[in-house]
């Protein structure tokens, strides 16, 4: 079965620095890896998701994380974070198994941002 | 297009009362999903559904019924509520089986049982 851990249920930044939220992973087949963001009182909705084509995958509003196979981690950074950047973010893993894509997400990370 | 869309939004129910929560998409998406979220447990899958007329046990069936008599509908349903089903419930669908392929998530129903 498969696993995701993120690292941090809190993450706090000022507003232009670096964004680093933790995610890794635990699969005895090939993952595909997804990130989601939670606005306050919304569904989520798609950051990004790697699918094996490249390792550096590029998201949506700045983000971009790295799959690292060696290190079983699948981090989401962006370069200057924004006030509007505050959300709740969740790591995902899904792996190919016949019944279609069923997610296993991680606890998430609640992100604030600072002036 | 409205994506997928929830009913009710808010509801609070006595413990041993039921309900139905309705799970509507317009994407014409072959798959469905129920998933709750509690607070520090991130999203967990309940049910799902891989076609019309077809349901399977998630993470946490426990307590919970579905069905998906219509392609763009899957309905969740409690039929004796317990205070530990007070979560937020969320839908979502997507259109290919591949575990590559996206979710689209409605707004969620926050349910209070008491």
């Amino acid at each position: 079965a498969q696993s995701v851990t993120q690292l941090g249920s809190h993450v706090s930044v000022s507003e232009g620095a670096l964004v680093l939220l933790r995610c890794n992973y635990s699969s005895s087949v090939p993952p595909y890896l997804f990130w989601y963001v939670q606005y306050p009182n919304q569904g989520l909705q798609l950051l990004l998701k790697y699918t094996s084509a490249a390792t550096l995958v590029k998201g949506i509003n700045g983000f971009e994380a790295e799959f690292k196979k060696s290190e079983t981690s699948f981090h989401l950074t962006k370069p200057s974070a924004h006030m509007s950047d505050a959300a709740e973010y969740f790591c995902a893993v899904s792996v190919n198994t016949g019944g279609g894509n069923k997610l296993t997400f991680g606890t998430g990370t609640q992100l604030k941002v600072e002036l | 297009n409205a994506g997928v869309t929830q009913t009710p939004k808010f509801r609070v129910l006595k413990t041993g009362q039921s309900m139905t929560l309705l799970c509507a998409q317009d994407m014409n998406h072959e798959y469905m999903y129920w998933y709750r979220q509690d607070p520090g447990m991130g999203l967990r899958l309940i049910h799902y559904s891989v076609g019309e007329g077809t349901t399977a046990k998630g993470e946490v069936p426990d307590g919970y019924n579905v069905s998906r008599l219509k392609k763009q509908n899957f309905l969740l349903g409690l039929e004796s509520a317990a205070p530990s089903q007070t979560s937020v419930y969320f839908c979502a669908s997507s259109y290919f089986r591949s575990a590559g392929s996206e979710q689209f998530f409605g707004p969620g129903t926050r349910l209070t049982v008491l």
